[in-house]
């Protein structure tokens, strides 16, 4: 089965800062990833996500990147602000197997 | 994005009962999924719900101590049988298909303390 690895399991950043989470997966069948924010209590939300046929896909401050020969992808979440502190989980193929998490921690 | 509705939100549990979870869906989904994640953890697939067939469990899980049931394409229950503290944990269902753009969504959640 597909096996995720996620790091870091801990960021903390400055405000305005950017961030960068980074994830390896090992089914090169796998084509969709996926990325979920979760703040405390709450469900994970569907953030971005990407598909294998795409390299980088952007909406506002955040952005996803595949590297399907590498078989890494990485969120990239820019000007970060306090409201971003959550964990974040990453994701791949169809039926998700997840990564450990980040929790990324802003400081105003 | 689909609608879910999942029930109860929280329970408090004797050792050695069973508790059903419910998750229904505003629309037909083709994928259901049930999910359980621990205090400070990652989320762990237990079992996909199909459609008028047995659910198929990951390895770990098994149907007697997790009986699934998926009779239509917007509803699923899973059950946790027998609790020992050991499954005190959030219970997820997650929903995904062409209704919802071929996306992943998750259901608020059923916090589980067993005692």
């Amino acid at each position: 089965g597909e096996n995720v690895e996620q790091h870091p399991s801990t960021l903390s950043v400055q405000e305005g800062d950017s961030a960068v989470i980074k994830c390896t997966y090992s089914d090169s069948a796998s084509n969709y990833f996926p990325w979920y924010k979760q703040e405390l209590g709450k469900r994970p939300q569907l953030i971005i996500d990407i598909r294998s046929n795409v390299g980088e896909k952007k909406d506002q401050r955040i952005a996803v990147t595949l590297n399907k020969t590498a078989k890494h992808f990485s969120l990239h979440i820019t000007e970060t602000q306090p409201e971003d502190s959550a964990v974040y989980f990453c994701a791949a193929s169809r039926i998700p197997t997840f990564g450990r998490g980040t929790s990324l921690i802003v400081h105003p | 994005s689909a609608v879910i509705s999942q029930k109860p939100s929280r329970d408090i549990c004797q050792r050695g009962t069973s508790l059903t979870i419910q998750c229904q869906v505003d629309s037909q989904v083709t994928m259901m999924f049930w999910y359980r994640q621990q205090p400070g953890q990652s989320l762990t697939l237990i079992a996909t719900a199909n459609q008028g067939s047995e659910a198929t469990y990951e390895s770990g899980f098994v149907i007697d101590k997790f009986p699934i049931s998926r009779p239509n394409l917007t509803f699923s229950t899973l059950t946790v049988s027998n609790m020992s503290p050991e499954d005190s944990s959030i219970y997820l269902c997650s929903v995904g298909g062409s209704a919802t753009n071929e996306k992943l969504f998750f259901g608020s959640g059923t916090q589980l303390s067993v005692l």
